[in-house]
C-alpha cells in the first residue's frame, strides 16, 4: 500500500513570491492534515481537510490557505511568502477521527 | 485546549542504557495518546498508542502506559540502541469534536552512542 506522497520535497522561494504544496493521502483515507514544523515552534497544525471539508484550522494567518480535492488529494498554498515561513511542511493522512496519523516526508521550504 | 509537556532534550545515552522520556498532558476530554518517532531526513511515524486508562501501548521494546490519575505517558525501552537515535513526540488527540486534530509536545531529541 502507497504511503503518503508529498511534493515537492525541496523549494526555494523569494520573499513576497507565493508556494503550492501537494499531498497524495494513503488510498481510502479521506481525513488530510497539516502540520509545519520549525526548530523553535515544533509541530503546529495548520487545518485538517475531509471529504473536501475544512474541519478544524489552526492558528496561522489568511496566506495559509488549503484545499482538498475529491480522491483525497489535498493542496496548501502560502502566498506572499516571509523568512519565517521557512520549514518542513508535513501532511498526514488518517482513516478516522482521532486515530493513528500516517505522515509524508514532508516538503522543505526555504524562503530567501 | 490541549497540551503535550514533554522533558526538554537532547537526551545522551550510552547504548543498552535505559530510557525514560517523560510527557504529561492536559485534556479536557478523554483522549487518545501516542509516541511518534522522526528519523533524521524522515516524516513522523507511529510508534505506539494507547485509546483509554491504564492501556500499554508497546513496540519495538518500546512502552509507555496512559495513566489518567497522573495525566502521563511516559516512554520507556530497557535498552536502548544506537538505531534509536531520533526525535521522540508525545501527542494525544481528542476524539470528542469529531475532527483530526492532534496536539503534539514539542519533541524529545534522543542520541545513543557506542
Amino acid at each position: 500500500k502507497a504511503g503518503v506522497t508529498q511534493t515537492p520535497r525541496y523549494l526555494i522561494k523569494t520573499r513576497g513570491q507565493q508556494v503550492t504544496l501537494s499531498c497524495s493521502p494513503i488510498s481510502g483515507h479521506r481525513s488530510v492534515s497539516w502540520y509545519q514544523q520549525t526548530p523553535g515552534q515544533g509541530l503546529q497544525f495548520l487545518f485538517e481537510y475531509f471529504s473536501e471539508t475544512q474541519r478544524n484550522k489552526g492558528n496561522f494567518p489568511g496566506r495559509f490557505s488549503g484545499r482538498q480535492f475529491s480522491n483525497s488529494r489535498s493542496e496548501m498554498n502560502v502566498s506572499t511568502l516571509e523568512l519565517g515561513d521557512s520549514a518542513l511542511y508535513l501532511c498526514a493522512s488518517s482513516l478516522v477521527a482521532a486515530g493513528e496519523l500516517f505522515f509524508g516526508e514532508g516538503s522543505r521550504l526555504t524562503v530567501l | 485546549g490541549d497540551s503535550v509537556t514533554q522533558m526538554e532534550g537532547p537526551v545522551t545515552l550510552s547504548e543498552e542504557a535505559f530510557l525514560t522520556i517523560n510527557c504529561t498532558y492536559t485534556a479536557t476530554g478523554y483522549p487518545s495518546l501516542f509516541w511518534y518517532v522522526q528519523y533524521p531526513g524522515e516524516g513522523l511515524q507511529l510508534l505506539l498508542k494507547a485509546t483509554k486508562a491504564d492501556d500499554k501501548g508497546s513496540n519495538k521494546g518500546f512502552e509507555a502506559t496512559y495513566r489518567k490519575e497522573t495525566t502521563s505517558f511516559h516512554l520507556e525501552k530497557g535498552s536502548v540502541q544506537v538505531s534509536d537515535s531520533a526525535v521522540y513526540f508525545c501527542a494525544l488527540s481528542d476524539p470528542s469534536g469529531g475532527y483530526q486534530k492532534v496536539t503534539f509536545g514539542t519533541g524529545t531529541k534522543l542520541q545513543v552512542i557506542p
